[in-house]
């Protein structure tokens, strides 16, 4: 099956400045990767997906990236805010497989004041 | 989108006894699952939950422990039985529409402590 591996566990960075997550994945046949941001206590929610299609997404300060050659993806955070302070999930969808997720370990991001 | 209510929200339940959590979604989708999430931890899934039939369950999860049931296009629920400690994590339910790359939309999970 598919295996996701996310990095890293913890990042802090200043408000303002940009933070980056990594994944990889193992099997060249997935095909879907969204990534998932779960703030304390709350249930996680969608922030943007990217298809294996598509080398890059933008949507205003969010981004990921995907290099299927290399099997990753990243997701990149520009003028973080401290609203932005949550754990950011990283998923891979194998192609046929009957649309389930595995997900990454989960980076806890702290935007610090 | 699709908006999924879960209940209860949080439990504390006696070792050896049964939980049923509830989920219900505003519309019709696709396909249902439920995860597990260990505090700080990822999110891992249980099994696929099936309208009418049988769930499919991941290693590691056996229906004798976690029956599951799916009798329309909108309602699942889970049940965690003969409980023990180490049952003691969130449950969350997830749900898809559509039929291929599409968002999954989750409950508010359930917070469950075997005591």
């Amino acid at each position: 099956g598919e295996n996701v591996e996310q990095h890293p566990s913890t990042l802090s960075v200043q408000e303002g400045d940009s933070a980056v997550i990594k994944c990889t994945y193992s099997d060249s046949a997935s095909n879907y990767f969204p990534w998932y941001k779960q703030e304390l206590g709350k249930r996680p929610q969608l922030i943007i997906d990217i298809r294996s299609n598509v080398g890059e997404k933008k949507d205003q300060r969010i981004a990921v990236t995907l290099n299927k050659t290399a099997k990753h993806f990243s997701l990149h955070i520009t003028e973080t805010q401290p609203e932005d302070s949550a754990v950011y999930f990283c998923a891979a969808q194998m192609e046929g497989s009957a649309r389930q997720l595995t997900f990454g370990s989960g980076t806890q991001l702290t935007v610090l004041p | 989108s699709a908006v999924i209510s879960q209940k209860p929200s949080r439990d504390i339940c006696q070792r050896g006894t049964s939980l049923t959590i509830q989920c219900q979604v505003d519309s019709q989708v696709t396909m249902m699952f439920w995860y597990r999430q260990q505090p700080g931890q990822s999110l891992t899934l249980i099994a696929t939950a099936n309208q009418g039939s049988e769930a499919t369950y991941e290693s590691g999860f056996v229906i004798d422990k976690f029956p599951i049931s799916r009798p329309n296009l909108t309602f699942s629920t889970l049940t965690v039985s003969n409980m023990s400690p180490e049952d003691s994590s969130i449950y969350l339910c997830s749900a898809r529409k559509g039929n291929m790359n599409t968002e999954a939309f989750f409950g508010q999970g359930t917070r469950l402590t075997v005591v």
